[in-house]
């Protein structure tokens, strides 16, 4: 089966630009994840979605990241404006959320963020 | 609010060498705990999953126990190879499917 893909892979952009990447999960699976990853950090989540309804975005910075997923499939998060810290690998993971405890999140190869 | 430390941050060991991950966490209350590898520029692979009412997982060469009264988990790997050199990470999930992660150990597996 195919795995969680996500675009693009790698980004360089300047402070105060805009960016944004998206992700497709694994066909059926209904919980989607968005993770910023620093350089020497485990991932934090930053918003889960079930479906297309958040479940959770307690960390998202909301007054420059927002995340969407239209018809509980393809995601995308954006970030407007992009400050320095913002440079990370942005990590995608779903999973079938099918309400038992002993499933794993399946991860996408991420998006490499630089700001400069 | 859940923390997990992983000890030590870097591991370089030679060819063939057994070898212990350390894991805690501050927060018993889990419904799992889970082991990924992460390769330079790639995603994350699950490797175990320990549910909480378990104290240990095999596969192949890797065991995982879990004490989760005492907040802790190790990674045990057998007979080290070079294609074990990854970033190994150790993640606990609470309510809602989140996940919260280490920083992960740095392991170098020398020829």
């Amino acid at each position: 089966e195919a795995g969680v893909a996500q675009s693009p892979r790698y980004k360089i952009i300047e402070k105060r630009q805009s960016v944004a990447f998206w992700c497709n999960p694994i066909s059926g699976h209904a919980t989607l994840y968005w993770y910023q990853q620093i350089l020497g950090q485990g991932p934090k989540l930053l918003i889960q979605f079930q479906n297309n309804g958040v479940v959770d975005d307690s960390q998202l910075p909301k007054d420059r990241f927002s995340a969407e997923r239209l018809k509980g499939v393809d995601s995308t998060l954006k970030i407007q404006p992009a400050k320095l810290e913002d440079s990370a690998v942005y990590l995608c993971a779903s999973s079938l959320a099918s309400g038992s405890f002993v499933e794993t999140q399946y991860f996408g190869p991420g998006t490499r963020l630089l700001v400069l | 609010k859940q923390e997990v430390t992983q000890i030590p941050a870097a591991l370089s060991v030679p060819e063939g060498e057994n070898l212990v991950l350390n894991c805690s966490f501050t927060d018993s209350a889990i419904y799992n705990l889970q082991w990924f590898r992460q390769d330079p520029g790639k995603g994350l692979t699950s490797l175990l999953l320990i549910q909480s009412s378990q104290r240990e997982q095999t596969s192949g060469r890797l065991n995982a126990s879990l004490d989760k009264s005492s907040g802790r988990s190790t990674l045990y790997i057998a007979a080290s190879q070079p294609g074990d050199s990854a970033t190994y990470l150790c993640a606990v999930e609470g309510s809602n499917y989140k996940l919260t992660f280490g920083k992960g150990t740095l392991l170098t597996v020398n020829p």
